[in-house]
């Protein structure tokens, strides 16, 4: 079974440049998160997907970051101007659940992105 | 509200020592808990979780852990350490659509 596929693994751009990042999830996951972990902390949910609706995004910053995901399937995460506190590893994650029933998700590698 | 906490930042324990990650929660209902293992580079690998039943619960790699309610603990466990289990290791806890992780543990092997 293919995992989670994200691209790119790294990035480096200047501050106030835009950036995008892409998520292939596992086939037939309904549920598709992005997580922002910066380098000695936890990952944080920026936001959550059931198929294509938005379940979650209480905590992405909205000025700057925006997502969308493709017919259910594909998502890309931008963010636009870059602020040097961007700089961490987004990890796309999916997991199969469709209900209130939180399972556990699979996670890609993750993008590394430095903000200089 | 909800949330995790790791206690230790970092751990060293010898190869063949047993392993002991400790993981407190808050959360006002029956949650789901997790642990995963993240190497240098690389995503998330789930280890184990618990969502209900038998509060000592048995992952991959050897790995266990047990949930305590009473402590609002969920320690995570090996006898046995080997040098490929130097990583970092999240606890998350979950409840409807939420998951939460704690801030990590990395663990060194020396041999």
């Amino acid at each position: 079974e293919a995992g989670v596929a994200q691209s790119p693994r790294y990035k480096i751009i200047e501050k106030r440049q835009s950036v995008a990042f892409w998520c292939n999830p596992i086939s037939g996951h309904a549920t598709l998160y992005w997580y922002q972990q910066i380098l000695g902390q936890g990952p944080k949910l920026l936001i959550q997907f059931q198929n294509n609706g938005v379940v979650d995004d209480s905590q992405l910053p909205k000025d700057r970051f925006s997502a969308e995901r493709l017919k259910g399937v594909d998502s890309t995460l931008k963010i636009q101007p870059a602020k040097l506190e961007d700089s961490a590893v987004y990890l796309c994650a999916s997991s199969p659940a469709t209900g209130a029933m939180n399972t556990e998700a699979f996670f890609g590698q993750g993008t590394r992105l430095t903000v200089v | 509200a909800q949330s995790v906490t790791q206690p230790d930042i970092h751990i060293t324990v010898s190869e063949g020592a047993s392993l002991e990650l400790r993981c407190n929660y808050s959360y006002g209902a029956t949650p789901y808990l997790f642990w995963y293992v993240q190497s240098p580079g690389q995503g998330l690998q789930l280890l184990l979780k618990y969502f209900s039943g038998d509060t000592l619960v048995q992952g991959i790699k050897g790995f266990e852990a047990e949930f305590k309610r009473s402590q609002s603990s969920f320690n995570l466990r090996k006898p046995s350490v080997h040098w490929s289990d130097a990583a970092e290791y999240f606890c998350a806890v979950g409840g409807g659509f939420k998951t939460i992780f704690g801030a990590g543990t990395r663990l060194f092997v020396k041999a």
